[in-house]
């Protein structure tokens, strides 16, 4: 089956630096893409992997290892505005018509002072 | 900059209405999908289109049905809403099924069925 497994909810200082895990299991796989949501507000994209390693944006890194079905999200310089719930989803190959997506159920972040 | 529009930010119903959820979008995109989000359960597929009058099934379509008839609309409709249905309901369109090309979503539609 298809199944999307990350960390419900985690808690980091202002500042520092937290690690948000994702691990999968699909069918096929044709890209892993994470989505920041504030609450209230719609998910907006962060970061796309679909090739091995580390891609870099800023604040934000995000992380694939396909033989392992493994991603993560780094924030680095945690800020208040971080608190937010992250979404990691992934493109099932299998259903390549209309770019299906598979989402985890989401982790939220909470950033203290 | 793509903007998904949604037709309400929320919507109180009775148990047996017909209900009808707006979804357009400006960017000329191929693919539309409607979502319901329920926490715990995360964001699940309800259907999506990838083509004018084209409609697949997502993985929770039961008590819904949709409507494509032009490119930047994407219509879901409860035909008799229920309790159950209660969610926040998210609208998103893509412009291909491949490489970078992300979701864009809308600002959700809060329903609550009564």
């Amino acid at each position: 089956g298809q199944n999307i497994d990350q960390p419900t909810e985690m808690t980091a200082t202002e500042g520092a630096i937290v690690q948000i895990n994702c691990t999968y299991q699909t069918s096929g796989f044709n890209g892993l893409f994470w989505y920041q949501q504030h609450a209230g507000e719609a998910p907006t994209f962060l970061s796309y992997n679909v090739l091995d390693g580390l891609e870099e944006k800023g604040r934000f890194s995000s992380f694939l290892s396909r033989s392992k079905g493994y991603s993560y999200l780094l924030l680095k310089e945690l800020q208040m505005k971080d608190s937010a719930s992250y979404l990691c989803a992934v493109r099932d190959s299998y259903y390549n018509q209309g770019g299906k997506l598979i989402f985890g159920q989401g982790t939220e972040l909470s950033v203290k002072p | 900059d793509v903007k998904v529009t949604q037709s309400s930010r929320y919507l109180v119903k009775r148990t047996g209405e017909k209900v009808f959820l707006e979804c357009v979008q400006d960017m000329d995109h191929e693919n539309m999908f409607w979502y319901r989000q329920d926490p715990g359960l995360g964001l699940r597929l309800i259907y999506f289109s990838y083509d004018v009058k084209m409609k697949e099934k997502g993985d929770i379509p039961e008590g819904y049905s949709v409507s494509r008839e032009k490119k930047e609309r994407f219509s879901l409709i409860l035909e008799s809403a229920s309790t159950n249905q209660t969610s926040m309901y998210l609208c998103a369109s893509s412009l291909s099924s491949g490489g970078t090309d992300t979701q864009y979503f809308g600002p959700g539609t809060r329903l609550t069925v009564l």
